[in-house]
Parts: C-alpha cells; sequence; structure tokens
C-alpha cells in the first residue's frame, strides 16, 4: 500500500539549534513531494520537490529530495519560536493522487 | 489510528450538476476541514466547522456550501458544479483547537465537463 512516513513525530529544541525533519515515502509513479507549515486552521505551502538532489532554499528553510532512496528532508536553521508549528509531507503520485503524512510537531523554546 | 474516508476517489460530472462530497471520520474530532489542491497554488482552505451544524468560511467558499449535521460527517456541496472546480477535494479532522494536527483523508479527484 502506498504510504508516507514522517519522522520525528515530535520534536522540541531550543531557539537557536538546527533541526531536519524526515518524510519517507512509498509510492509508484511519484510526481512530487510538498512540505506544508500548519500553525493556524489551515497549511501554509512550504516547498514543492519534483527531482533528486537540487535543494529548495527560502530564508532558514531548506529542502531536498532523494528519488532514489524516497525520502526528503527539511531543514530548518537558526530556530525561532515563530517555527514552532507542525510540518506536513505530502506525496503526489500516479494520476495525481495525493497523500498526507502525519507531520511532525516542532516545538521552538526561548 | 485515526481514520478519515472520503466518498470517492474519482468523480466525474457535467458543468450545472449539484455534486455532493462526503467526508467522515472516526475519532470523535471536534473539527473538520474542506480544501481543494491545485497545482502551484497548494491547499486553499473552502470551509471548516468546529461543532455540529457550526460552519465557518474558509478562504476560497464561493460556489460551495457544507453540511455537519452529525459529529463524524462533513458534507461539501457544489450547488451547480463549473469547470473551475475541477480540483482535487481533500478532508481532513482535528481533535480540539483548530492548531491540533490534521488527518487528512485519501482525496477526491473531481472533474467537471
Amino acid at each position: 500500500e502506498d504510504k508516507v512516513v514522517q519522522s520525528p513525530l515530535s520534536l522540541v529544541v531550543h531557539e537557536g539549534d538546527t533541526v531536519t525533519l524526515n518524510c519517507s515515502y512509498e509510492v509508484t509513479n511519484f510526481r512530487s513531494l510538498l512540505w506544508y507549515k500548519q500553525e493556524k486552521k489551515a497549511p501554509t505551502f512550504l516547498f514543492m520537490l519534483t527531482s533528486s538532489g537540487i535543494e529548495k532554499k527560502s530564508g532558514r528553510l531548506s529542502s531536498i529530495l532523494d528519488k532514489k532512496e524516497l525520502f526528503s528532508i527539511l531543514n530548518i536553521t537558526a530556530t525561532q519560536t515563530g517555527d514552532s508549528a507542525i510540518y506536513l509531507c505530502a506525496v503526489v503520485w500516479g494520476n495525481n493522487d495525493m497523500r498526507f503524512g502525519a507531520g511532525t510537531r516542532l516545538t521552538v523554546k526561548p | 489510528d485515526v481514520k478519515v474516508t472520503q466518498s470517492s476517489r474519482y468523480l466525474v460530472k457535467r458543468t450545472g450538476e449539484k455534486v455532493f462530497l462526503e467526508c467522515v471520520q472516526d475519532m470523535d474530532h471536534e473539527n473538520m476541514f474542506w480544501y481543494r489542491q491545485d497545482p502551484g497554488l497548494g491547499l486553499r482552505l473552502i470551509y471548516f466547522s468546529y461543532d455540529v451544524k457550526m460552519k465557518e468560511k474558509g478562504d476560497i467558499p464561493e460556489g460551495y456550501s457544507v453540511s455537519r449535521e452529525k459529529k463524524e460527517r462533513f458534507s461539501l456541496i457544489l450547488e451547480s458544479a463549473s469547470t473551475n472546480q475541477t480540483s482535487m477535494y481533500l478532508c481532513a479532522s482535528s481533535r480540539g483547537i483548530l492548531t491540533d494536527t490534521q488527518y487528512f483523508g485519501p482525496g477526491t479527484r473531481l472533474t467537471v465537463l
């Protein structure tokens, strides 16, 4: 069965730390992987990855995809309390089917 | 293990038809959400509900309505489907406060001809 697994489920760090969130998947006919940040009622889009080895970057956030090993990582450097959120990974495959992982809850303490 | 199910994986309708998308969750969650996902636009919130018979508009409610008669079921209704409503529709649910983890259903790909 196709699946998307995120790890860790929960993470607590202090301001200034660097964190790495993982998303692994097992799907057929992979098309893209998306990262979202959920703070309020709706997740906000962060990155879409389609090609292996090409890093996407936005400020302190970056993400990369490994299509051979079937995973993606989301890095956040110099974390701030405003980074506290649930980070969701979603994989699109086949005929634009889509599945979300369970999310990683990140807490950044001052 | 939370389970969110949606009534159809794929649906094809004609312009002007009334369309019902059903979502059911089995974990007694208070909050339920309907989103649409379009390429390049990410997830966009259509409506959400924080209790039975309660609903709130999201970012793009035009052309849609919702119904929550029972806690476990949240329906999205397209009164008169249009081609620009062709999209992937995702339902989600969460417990307690709105910022709690959302659990997503498998999605319904709706095509309006």
